[in-house]
């Protein structure tokens, strides 16, 4: 059965930091990259970042860039999410997804989401 | 603001015909990128639900169709069903922002 599992997510203070984690099983973890995306709570979608399946590429959202950190271990078959100096408006449910390849890729299976809270 | 527009809602009775359309620009949609679709129920994770304009995901019912002209994309569903009412959003890439774009999302109501 595939799965996708998300860990780490939490009430974090503005400044603060926070890793995600997304533990991958059912299959071929290191074929295939892996992303982020986030909700906020009754609104859109917004893609965060993105890291191939030998980490030999990765991108971020504008809104992210020099805060977050994507990484992946496939002797784990798990993808990371570092979230350095959160800010309110990082509040949202993050998802972690399979991602096709190429930048007209699509999102083909998606892990259940872990909330995380930025607030004083 | 989302890059790609959606309607906020839609309705429609059971069995009638409903369309979600997904409109973007020419550095997005109509540069040739291909619109990818997703399905929210209530409380749960998003699905892919069609990819590359046309395709249904594995387990989708053909009810569920695709289609892509110029700078804009629409889904339509046929004979809708109560199970349908959830939240669909569109998703393409923008070379302008070299960035993955979704649509705001378009809440579907089963009346």
């Amino acid at each position: 059965e595939v799965q996708l599992l998300e860990s780490g997510g939490g009430l974090v203070q503005p400044g603060g930091s926070l890793r995600l984690s997304c533990a991958v099983s059912g299959f071929t973890f290191n074929s295939h990259a892996m992303s982020w995306v986030r909700q906020v709570a009754g609104k859109g979608l917004e893609w965060v970042s993105i890291i191939s399946a030998s980490s030999d590429y990765i991108y971020y959202a504008d809104s992210v860039k020099g805060r977050f950190t994507i990484s992946r271990d496939n002797s784990k078959n798990t993808v990371y999410l570092q979230m350095n100096s959160l800010r309110v408006e990082d509040t949202a449910v993050y998802y972690c997804a399979k991602k096709t390849y190429g930048p007209s890729g699509y999102f083909e299976l998606w892990g259940r989401g872990t909330l995380v809270t930025v607030s004083s | 603001q989302s890059v790609l527009t959606q309607p906020p809602s839609v309705s429609g009775a059971p069995g009638q015909r409903v369309t979600i359309s997904c409109t973007g620009s020419s550095s997005n949609i109509g540069a040739g990128y291909d619109v990818h679709w997703y399905q929210q129920l209530p409380g749960t994770a998003p699905k892919l639900l069609m990819f590359d304009n046309t395709i249904r995901s594995s387990g989708v019912p053909d009810r569920f169709s695709g289609s892509k002209s110029g700078t804009s994309a629409s889904m339509a569903i046929t004979g809708l069903q109560a199970e349908d009412e959830a939240d669909y959003f569109c998703q393409s890439f923008d070379s302008s922002l070299s960035s993955v774009v979704f649509g705001g999302g378009t809440k579907l109501t089963v009346l």
